[in-house]
């Protein structure tokens, strides 16, 4: 059975502060990991990582793989409100992927 | 169509009410999942289909939760009896390959049974 945990389930700052949401998982014939960030409507992509140790930026965003330790991390640096959302890690695996799962999410709330 | 398209965006019913839900993905994705996403927490998987076939439905609650798409495109969500436990989101999203992960989401439905 495929597991994804993701800590911390929430997280509030203020802006201009960074953040670390991390995201460990279990996945048979692990392929890659995906990010994406769920504001009021529906989760948009953010990132898909897979080789370890390569780092993927977007802007004040960024993310990297551990496959060997089985976890990815996301930071957001000098947050804003607008980073306020719910961040979802969701693992793949399979020759043609299959079945996809999902983190319970760390919901993120920015102050100003 | 462009995007994942899902109705009705909201639905009350009564319990013990049959509900069908349906999702439109974008046009040129083969596989199509549906989820359940209780409010500040992740997806949970119901099922997903690969055009018409149906390879995991273990996510599905009960026997009450059945899902079709009976030419590999449109697909609908059917909850029978519903029941208050049954209110949620349900999110439909749609992949374009075996070589991506990458969902593409709908805006869901939302679920109230009174």
């Amino acid at each position: 059975e495929d597991k994804v945990v993701q800590s911390p389930l929430s997280l509030v700052v203020h802006e201009g502060d960074t953040v670390t949401l991390n995201c460990s998982y279990e996945v048979t014939n692990f392929r890659s990991l995906l990010w994406y960030k769920q504001e009021k409507k529906a989760p948009t992509f953010l990132f898909m990582l897979t080789s370890s140790g390569i780092e993927k930026k977007s802007g004040r965003l960024s993310s990297i793989l551990d496959k060997k330790e089985l976890f990815s991390i996301l930071n957001i640096t000098a947050t804003q409100t607008g980073d306020s959302a719910i961040y979802l890690c969701s693992p793949g695996g399979g020759t043609s992927y299959g079945k996809l799962t999902f983190g319970q999410g760390t919901i993120l709330t920015v102050h100003p | 169509g462009a995007g994942v398209s899902q109705s009705p965006r909201y639905k009350v019913t009564k319990r013990g009410q049959d509900v069908t839900l349906r999702c439109d993905p974008i046009s040129s994705h083969a596989t199509l999942y549906w989820y359940q996403q209780a409010l500040g927490q992740g997806p949970e998987f119901l099922t997903y289909f690969n055009y018409e076939a149906q390879p995991d439905k273990s996510g599905l609650p009960s026997d009450r939760f059945s899902a079709e798409r009976p030419e590999g495109s449109i697909s609908t969500l059917t909850i029978q009896r519903t029941e208050q436990r049954d209110s949620a989101m349900y999110r439909c999203a749609s992949r374009r390959g075996d070589n991506t992960g990458e969902l593409f989401f709908g805006e869901g439905s939302r679920l109230t049974v009174l």
